[in-house]
């Protein structure tokens, strides 16, 4: 899997827009962006994921550069149980005999705060 | 969306013991299941994928004689941590590979918190 670099640490005022970026330089083709986040002591929950193009669900929406060398997950609204560490993802398609398979950074913790 | 399931959610037990961890795909069959472990204060590292019907494949520094992987059927897998020492006291994540649409899908289980004393 490529790596990816995301910053350890975010605020966020509750209510506002959080912005997590993630850098992942060396994406090849065949690859997504995934994000996922760890709640204190709970398995990792997945948020959305992309190829090149914008996505967006009811949780947040991803935004992939052209060049798919980065990427912004935005929480439009974020609360307080958004509090929680923010893992970038990048992981092959369908078919790779490693698909499915995760290799995790350090991920951000996100703090929304009152 | 895919619901995968892993008991017990926390265990403590005596060093030197043995214990089982199950990971179940509730909604789906999962050929493919992988094994987490997530030290406090840092990330998960996987530990190993288990395939069904055939030996799991462990990464590089996971000892397979103490970590045994079982992965019976399409809708369970085992993780037995064996003569179970403190410093195996972790949170051990599985999740489960959805094939489905044109790209694969995995989901976590809510993980199991094993502390040996």
């Amino acid at each position: 899997d490529a790596k990816t670099t995301q910053p350890p640490s975010m605020d966020c005022a509750e209510g506002r827009a959080a912005n997590l970026p993630c850098n992942h330089s060396t994406i090849s083709g065949n690859e997504y962006v995934y994000w996922y986040r760890q709640i204190h002591s709970q398995g990792p929950q997945y948020i959305i994921h992309g190829l090149k193009n914008n996505e967006t669900n009811e949780m947040a929406s991803l935004i992939i550069t052209e060049d798919r060398k980065s990427s912004t997950l935005i929480l439009p609204h974020a609360t307080l149980r958004d509090t929680a560490v923010y893992y970038c993802i990048v992981r092959p398609l369908l078919g790779a005999a490693n698909a499915g398979k995760s290799t995790f950074g350090d991920g951000t913790t996100l703090t929304v705060k009152p | 969306g895919a619901v995968v399931s892993q008991h017990p959610s926390w265990v403590i037990c005596k060093s030197g013991t043995s214990v089982k961890i199950e990971c179940r795909s509730l909604d789906f069959q999962a050929t493919t299941m992988f094994w987490y472990r997530q030290f406090p204060k840092q990330s998960l590292m996987l530990m190993a994928t288990s395939n069904e019907g055939s030996k799991a494949t462990y990464e590089q520094g996971v000892e397979k004689d103490k970590f045994l992987i079982n992965h019976a059927s399409l809708t369970l897998s085992t993780l037995t941590v064996t003569s179970a020492h403190p410093e195996d006291s972790s949170f051990y994540i599985c999740s489960a590979r959805v094939p489905q649409g044109t790209n694969t899908e995995a989901f976590f289980g809510q993980g199991t918190r094993l502390t040996v004393v």
